[in-house]
């Protein structure tokens, strides 16, 4: 099993700025993942981050808007730039093991 | 990967009473999870039937498996007021390690 430790928990934030998400495993895992939920919908997977190499962004999300992190096996970042209020949503980090395990979420607002 | 759709959307009981959400797919899977989501929280892992399972049970959860159908069910017996979450299934099919998820099923139990 992974523990997950994401935050911040929530944020309000202005339009315009940007604000990073922070994912702490208790274990070393090759891949993370960053979801998306938008409001009373699924799960959509962001990107792929792989320790050592670039971010495998899903169709729709590109770098400059989502650029992500991944110094080391048990930790990596997820920025939310230039935000605006449809990035309004909850984002989640994620690992793999026989199952999925997921951090808390963050919940942001962009006002 | 592929996405589950489940149904109902949304699902309202009371508290004692049985719970049952169906999860529909498309193409031939390796197994299928089941996960619970808190209030916008992150999700937490159920339980995962294989390919070939029919039915498993977890305490008071009980999952079957239809792959001619290629569907698969989750049945909350006696349910509680801390039931109340939405449930997601996320098929895997065979070569994918990524679980997609659904819109799931809103399910609140009333005490």
């Amino acid at each position: 099993s992974a523990v997950i430790s994401q935050k911040p928990s929530r944020d309000i934030c202005q339009r315009g700025t940007s604000l990073t998400i922070q994912c702490q495993v208790d274990s070393q895992v090759t891949m993370m993942f960053w979801y998306r939920q938008q409001p009373g919908q699924s799960l959509t997977l962001i990107a792929t981050a792989n320790q050592g190499s670039e971010a495998t962004y899903e169709s729709g999300f590109v770098i400059d808007k989502f650029p992500i992190s991944r110094p080391n096996l048990t930790f990596s970042t997820l920025t939310v730039s230039n935000m605006s209020p449809e990035d309004s949503s909850i984002y989640l980090c994620s690992v793999l093991d026989t199952e999925a395990f997921f951090g808390q979420g963050t919940r942001l607002t962009v006002v | 990967s592929q996405q589950g759709e489940e149904d109902p959307q949304a699902l309202s009981i009371q508290e004692g009473e049985n719970a049952t959400m169906n999860c529909s797919y498309k193409t031939s899977i390796n197994n299928l999870q089941w996960y619970r989501q808190n209030s916008g929280r992150g999700l937490v892992h159920l339980i995962l039937i294989r390919s070939n399972e029919r039915e498993k049970h977890s305490g008071r959860l009980r999952v079957t498996l239809d792959t001619s159908k290629k569907s698969s069910s989750l049945l909350i017996t006696a349910s509680r007021a801390a039931d109340t979450a939405s449930y997601f299934c996320a098929p895997l099919p065979g070569g994918s390690y990524i679980p997609t998820f659904g819109r799931g099923t809103s399910l609140i139990v009333h005490p």
